[in-house]
Parts: structure tokens; C-alpha cells; sequence
């Protein structure tokens, strides 16, 4: 089993619409959660952490579901902006905290 | 906003010969990151650095790759005899510590092995 798992989509919404990225992990130790947005040929950018509790920021809700080991994604009111591929990223929290990435689900968000 | 910077933005370079990569990461922060990418492909962690040693690598990590901090600003990846499946995207990242995990990253080196 691979240690993140996403759909690589292409998702291809319109502007406005709500789109919901999901992502299983292996390891059940793994500690801290987050996304990463990545445009094409650019540095992954940190999106937001992902907290137990599920966390919001503006359009952008991440929920975690540790007993499944999967972590979800929603965007609301998508924006032609949003077009991009969101990585599941997740670490141990032991060590160095060395990041493990998922393949990334790729986002089209059309006129 | 602080943020780590990485030169150069593309390398090219022939088969067998060193290269060395450079990152300054954010001011103040105390880990710091290789990954690479290579085109198609996840990201995936390289090596991890920390009071100046190296505290973690993975197996892609071989004898051929060294990381140094030469002094206090600077954070190089250096490939001693390149290979074709070396040509990647390298990323540096850095992070604070002291109970932050989130890392940020450089914008990138392009390496190309011909």
C-alpha cells in the first residue's frame, strides 16, 4: 500500500463550484497532516495544516480522520485561481520530521 | 515575508560531473530539507539537517550526495559524479522547530544530467 494515497484526477469544475479532495495514509503513526498546493513546474506551497479538530481558512476547509487515516480537502466558490494539484503531505513527528508527499490530485477550474 | 531562495534556477551539466546546488533558508530557522521531484513524479525526501549534521536520509541518499552548511546563511546539496537520473527538480526547505512542523520551500534548482 502506498504510504499517501490520492486520486490524481484531473477534477475539472466550473468557477463557483465546491470541490472535495480526499487522501488515505498507511502509517498509523504518522502525526502531523497538511496540504501543499503545487503549480506546474513551481515549489510545493503550504496550503494549510490539518488539525484533528478540522480547521478553516477563508474558502479552504481540511478535516482529518485518524481512526480511518484519511484526510479530506474542500474548496467552496472555486476560483479559475485555484487551478493548480493539492498534495497530501504527511510526517511522523518523529526523527526529523521528514515529509512524506502524496502523487497529488490535479485541479482544472474552468470559466 | 521571509522565504528560502535557491540558486541557480536550472543547471545543466554532462554525466559524471559534480554539481552543488545552493539554498539560503529562512533566517531563524533551525531543520532544514532536500526533495526532489523528478518530472511526473512525487516529491520525495532526500536528506534532513539539523546543529549541523545530517539527522536523516533516505535510500536515494547515496555516497554519491553530501550536504554541507558552510556557514550561516548558506545550505548546499552537492552530487559528486551526476547521472542521467539525477535530472530533477530539487527543492530545499526549511523549517523553525521549536514545535512548528509546516516546512516552506525554495522555488527550486532544475537539474539536467545529459
Amino acid at each position: 500500500r502506498k504510504e499517501v494515497e490520492q486520486d490524481p484526477g484531473p477534477f475539472n469544475v466550473p468557477e463557483g463550484a465546491t470541490v472535495a479532495f480526499n487522501c488515505t495514509y498507511s502509517n498509523s503513526a504518522s502525526q502531523s497532516f497538511f496540504w501543499y498546493r503545487q503549480d506546474c513546474r513551481k515549489e510545493p506551497k503550504l496550503l494549510m495544516s490539518v488539525y484533528s479538530s478540522g480547521n478553516e481558512d477563508g474558502r479552504f476547509t481540511a478535516q482529518l480522520n485518524r481512526a480511518s487515516q484519511y484526510i479530506s480537502l474542500l474548496i467552496r466558490d472555486s476560483k479559475l485561481s485555484d487551478s493548480a494539484t493539492y498534495l497530501c503531505v504527511v510526517n511522523l513527528n518523529t526523527g526529523f520530521q521528514k515529509l512524506v508527499f502524496g502523487t497529488g490530485t490535479r485541479l482544472l477550474v474552468s470559466p | 515575508e521571509p522565504e528560502v531562495t535557491q540558486t541557480p534556477s536550472h543547471q545543466v551539466t554532462q554525466m559524471g560531473q559534480e554539481v552543488i546546488l545552493r539554498c539560503v533558508p529562512i533566517s531563524n530557522h533551525l531543520y532544514f530539507y532536500w526533495y526532489r521531484q523528478i518530472l511526473g513524479q512525487k516529491v520525495e525526501f532526500l536528506v534532513s539537517f539539523y546543529n549541523n549534521e545530517i539527522s536523516e536520509k533516505s535510500e536515494i541518499f547515496d555516497d554519491q550526495f553530501s550536504v554541507e552548511r558552510p556557514d550561516g546563511s548558506n545550505f548546499t546539496l552537492k552530487i559528486r559524479s551526476t547521472k542521467l537520473e539525477d535530472s530533477a527538480m530539487y527543492f530545499c526547505a526549511s523549517r523553525a522547530g521549536l514545535g512548528r512542523y509546516e516546512q516552506f520551500f525554495g522555488p527550486g534548482t532544475r537539474l539536467t544530467v545529459l
